[in-house]
């Protein structure tokens, strides 16, 4: 079975700093990997993903993420936060080698980027 | 481009009432199909998926059920709302052999 955790919670940042989301998954087969943002009340946006290839993706609004088979994680970045950056991100994984349709999506974590 | 529309956005039920949430999806063919439910602003619940008319799965067994009358309408349904439905309802929708999702707007259903 797969499954998807984000440690935090919530992530405190100052506006102009780097910022992390950390992710980490568990699949029986090939991980298929995608980062969402949601505003309040609004549905998900899709930033970014991972399905093969190199292992550094970017993303929408200047994200990216790195895939990391060993640590099986899925971390997503950017170098500089903005004020704007600040809402839920979800990340999620589906299994590639099963051929389903479903993606298992993280609790989420509150991003808040300080002015 | 492709749209994605979900209504209503907000609705207020008393419980043991009927429900029908409408999903329609334009600028596309033959989409895969997606009900999702969140609740308290967290974490997503698959609730059904669609990958043709009339093809239905179901994840979780509750009292939802969900229809594809047409190939981009979705339709959840509910005959007798409980308490416990409330929450915010996500469609969403993916091309064939496209892994991520795209998803509507959302319906806040409060059950009262």
């Amino acid at each position: 079975a797969q499954s998807v955790a984000q440690p935090e919670d919530q992530v405190n940042v100052a506006e102009g700093n780097p910022l992390t989301v950390k992710c980490t998954y568990s699949v029986s087969g090939n991980p298929y990997l995608f980062w969402y943002v949601q505003y309040p009340n609004r549905g998900l946006q899709f930033l970014l993903k991972y399905i093969t290839g190199d292992n550094l993706v970017k993303g929408s609004y200047g994200f990216e993420a790195e895939f990391n088979k060993s640590q099986t994680s899925f971390h997503l970045k950017k170098p500089s936060a903005l004020v704007s950056d600040s809402a839920l991100y979800f990340c999620a994984v589906r299994d590639g080698g099963t051929g389903g349709f479903k993606t298992i999506f993280g609790a989420g974590t509150r991003l808040f980027v300080k002015a | 481009s492709q749209t994605i529309h979900q209504w209503p956005a907000t609705l207020v039920q008393p419980v043991g009432s009927p429900l029908s949430l409408e999903c329609t999806v334009e600028g596309t063919s033959n989409p895969n199909l997606y009900w999702y439910r969140q609740a308290a602003g967290r974490g997503l619940q698959l609730l059904f998926y669609s990958v043709g008319i009339g093809q239905i799965s179901s994840e979780v067994p509750q009292n939802l059920s969900a229809s594809r009358p047409q190939d981009r309408q979705f339709i959840l349904s509910s005959k007798k709302l409980l308490l416990s439905d409330s929450g915010f309802y996500l469609c969403a929708w993916s091309p064939p052999q496209v892994y991520e999702q795209y998803f509507g707007p959302g319906t806040r259903l409060t059950v009262t």
